[in-house]
């Protein structure tokens, strides 16, 4: 069965450093893979996905993910912190032909000034 | 292109009401589907139409629940005899056939009392 995870509940950062959230995937055959973030009391906003192709895919708002096979990973990355990045954000993995997707439980990030 | 559409916003219900909320997905999209996010989860999927078609339903969608979408445009999820374990947001979220990801509404989030 086709299952993501996100290791950290909770990522802290400063304003300006660079941020990372991980995700780890498992699945069988080729993954499709999905960041999207969540502010509060909102829908889910689509930062980026990964078919195939480049291993570094680059998204809305700077943020990018590096997919790795051997590690089965897919985190998510930005140069540069900003406190408007604060929210939670979520890895998915495509479940199957039909498109509906497998979520991890999410990564609160905070970003403080 | 107005987004995916969701009402209404919030719902508060006693225990044992039924309760029905709308998606009004984006308009060339075919394909539709339902998540239930709980507090600190990742969203769950419950159900996916392709038109009018209902193909595909989780377990979690339980006999209280029923979703349809009778001209292959907007979309109502019913809940029969709500519980408290209902209280969750309800995600409504649509997509292009032959394109891997999709959009996200802002929810219905459901407190039932």
């Amino acid at each position: 069965a086709q299952s993501v995870a996100q290791p950290e509940d909770q990522v802290n950062v400063a304003e300006g450093n660079p941020l990372t959230v991980k995700c780890t995937y498992s699945v069988s055959g080729n993954p499709y893979l999905f960041w999207y973030v969540q502010y509060p009391n909102r829908g889910l906003q689509f930062l980026l996905k990964y078919i195939t192709g480049d291993n570094l895919v680059k998204g809305s708002y700077g943020f990018e993910a590096e997919f790795n096979k051997s590690q089965t990973s897919f985190h998510l990355k930005k140069p540069s912190a900003l406190v408007s990045d604060s929210a939670l954000y979520f890895c998915a993995v495509r479940d199957g032909g039909q498109g509906n997707l497998i979520f991890g439980k999410g990564t609160k990030l905070s970003v403080k000034p | 292109d107005t987004g995916v559409s969701q009402n209404p916003r919030h719902k508060i219900t006693k225990r044992g009401q039924n309760v029905t909320f709308r998606c009004d997905p984006i308009s060339e999209h075919n394909r539709l589907y339902w998540y239930r996010q709980t507090l600190g989860q990742g969203p769950e999927f419950l159900t996916y139409f392709q038109n009018e078609a209902q193909l595909e339903k989780s377990r979690l969608l339980s006999d209280r629940f029923s979703a349809e979408r009778p001209k292959g445009s907007f979309s109502t999820l019913e809940i029969q005899r709500t519980e408290q374990g209902d209280s969750a947001m309800y995600l409504c979220a649509s997509s292009l056939s032959g394109v891997v990801g999709y959009t996200f509404g802002s929810g219905t989030r459901l407190t039932v009392v």
